[in-house]
């Protein structure tokens, strides 16, 4: 099926561990988001990329990095895991103009 | 700098009845696009109404509709003839530009509506 997909869904990490978090779109999609969400912030966007090979910073891109080395994969990176970070991850995905497709999430819990 | 408001944490509403979620919205840009989105306790983000900023009329899918003030900055998502399946939490959201540059899509911190039977 077409979509965004997130993997991992789940995952523990230990303090100061690193990992990343990959999003693939097959809907040929130029734009691609990283959102966490947190009880009673909503989602903020982290990072971004507006085409291949782009990243930007969103609201609160501060322990993360990204990449997008292809056009329909964008990784987030946590070099250095905090408890802090403990989040659910979203990536979305959309075309010029168009509306936006969400994956459905994964839940990182830092301990 | 964009920003939207969700002034309401929490909602209750009697099945059957009807319900308006509240959002405002804040942006200098005279080109925008408005979006509420569902989210059930599953987890997956559920595309509900678009409303672009020129767009004459109100937009509606179904049961909801959007109450678009455009001078008072309010983009208010109106529920109809609620069912239990409604229960989640909703979010509004804004994206500056029609088409921009970015794209960015900035979101509220969301209502939590209950349907009670």
């Amino acid at each position: 099926n077409a979509g965004v997909t997130q993997t991992p869904k789940f995952r523990v990490l230990k303090t100061g561990q690193s990992m990343t978090l990959l999003c693939a779109q097959d809907m040929n999609h130029e734009y691609m988001y990283w959102y966490r969400q947190d009880p009673g912030m909503g989602l903020r966007l982290i990072h971004y990329s507006v085409g291949e090979g782009t990243t930007a910073k969103g609201e609160v891109p501060d322990g993360y990095n990204v990449s997008r080395l292809k056009k329909q994969n964008f990784l987030l990176g946590l070099e250095s895991a905090a408890p802090s970070q403990t989040s659910v991850y979203f990536c979305a995905s959309n075309y010029y103009g168009d509306g936006y497709t969400f994956g459905s999430g994964t839940r990182l819990t830092v301990v | 700098a964009q920003k939207i408001t969700q002034t309401q944490p929490g909602m209750f509403v009697q099945e059957k009845e009807a319900v308006t979620l509240d959002c405002t919205y804040d942006t200098s840009d005279p080109s925008y696009g408005l979006f509420w989105y569902k989210q059930p306790s599953s987890g997956e983000m559920i595309f509900l109404i678009y409303q672009g900023s020129y767009d004459q009329q109100n937009a509606t899918e179904g049961r909801y509709s959007l109450n678009f003030q455009k001078a008072r900055k309010s983009a208010n998502l109106v529920i109809s003839a609620s069912q239990l399946g409604d229960s989640a939490m909703y979010f509004c959201a804004m994206r500056e530009g029609i088409g921009g540059a970015t794209n960015k899509l900035i979101f509220g911190t969301g209502t939590l509506l209950a349907v009670q039977p």
